[in-house]
C-alpha cells in the first residue's frame, strides 16, 4: 500500500524559507505513470495547489506561488521536496504532499501543519 | 489562476440527495473533461470521489455522482447517509501541468 509521509520544521519565522519533504513507502518515486506533489490548506479554508514534479525533474507550479516555490526529487531515497521562499504569516497552513495521475490526486499524505510567526 | 467557486454549505436528510456546484471558467472547469472530487473529514486528508467529471474510483458507493455542463460541474450524492457528512473539495485540470481547486463546501446531513 502506497504511503506518503510529510516531515519537515513545524515553526518557521517570516521571512525565511519553508522546507518539508515527503518519503514515499510502497511504491517507486520513478514511475512514469505518476507526477508528486504538494498542496497547502490554510486553517479553516479550502485546499491551493502548489506544483508538481515529474520523477525526471520536470516542475510545474502554481503561477501565483512560482516565484518562490521550488520542488526537487532525490529518486535515490524515493523523497520530494518544498521549499518556499520569502514566507509571511499568509502561508501558515496544513500541507500535503501528494500523488497525482494526470489531472488528478488519488493519494494524499496525511498532511503536516507549518505555522509562520516569530 | 482563481480558486473554483463552490458554495459555502448544502444540507439534506438521511435518504435525500444533495447536489454541490462548482463553478470555473474556460480555461479550468469549461476547457477540460477533468473535474475531480474530494471528501474530507474531520482531521483527515481529502479522498478522491471522483475524476474526469463522472468516473468513480474503486470503493467509492455508485450513490456519488458527477457531471458538467459548460463552465460549472456538479457533484450528487443520492441516498444521504451519515457517513457522507464532511468537506467537498472540487479541483480542474487548468493548463500547463496545474490544478486548482475550489473552496469547498461543507456538507450537513440533517
Amino acid at each position: 500500500q502506497l504511503q506518503l509521509q510529510e516531515s519537515g520544521p513545524g515553526l518557521v519565522k517570516p521571512s525565511e524559507t519553508l522546507s518539508l519533504t515527503c518519503t514515499v513507502s510502497g511504491g517507486s518515486i520513478s514511475s512514469s505513470t505518476y507526477y508528486w506533489g504538494w498542496i497547502r490548506q490554510p486553517p479553516g479554508r479550502g485546499l491551493e495547489w502548489i506544483g508538481s514534479i515529474y520523477y525526471s525533474g520536470s516542475t510545474y507550479y502554481n503561477p501565483s506561488l512560482k516565484s518562490r516555490v521550488t520542488i526537487s526529487v532525490d529518486t535515490s531515497k524515493n523523497q520530494f521536496s518544498l521549499k518556499l521562499s520569502s514566507v509571511t504569516a499568509a502561508d501558515t497552513a496544513l500541507y500535503y504532499c501528494a500523488r497525482r495521475i494526470g489531472d488528478y490526486i488519488n493519494y494524499w499524505g496525511q498532511g503536516t501543519l507549518v505555522t509562520v510567526s516569530s | 489562476q482563481s480558486a473554483l467557486t463552490q458554495p459555502p454549505s448544502a444540507s439534506g436528510s438521511p435518504g435525500q440527495s444533495v447536489t454541490i456546484s462548482c463553478t470555473g471558467t474556460s480555461s479550468d472547469v469549461g476547457g477540460y473533461n477533468y473535474v475531480s472530487w474530494y471528501q474530507q473529514h474531520p482531521g483527515k486528508a481529502p479522498k478522491l470521489m471522483i475524476y474526469e467529471v463522472s468516473k468513480r474510483p474503486s470503493g467509492v458507493p455508485d450513490r456519488f455522482s458527477g457531471s458538467k455542463s459548460g463552465n460549472t460541474a456538479s457533484l450528487t450524492v443520492s441516498g444521504l447517509q451519515a457517513e457522507d457528512e464532511g468537506d467537498y473539495y472540487c479541483g480542474s485540470y487548468a493548463g500547463s501541468n496545474n490544478l486548482v481547486f475550489g473552496g469547498g463546501t461543507k456538507v450537513t446531513v440533517l
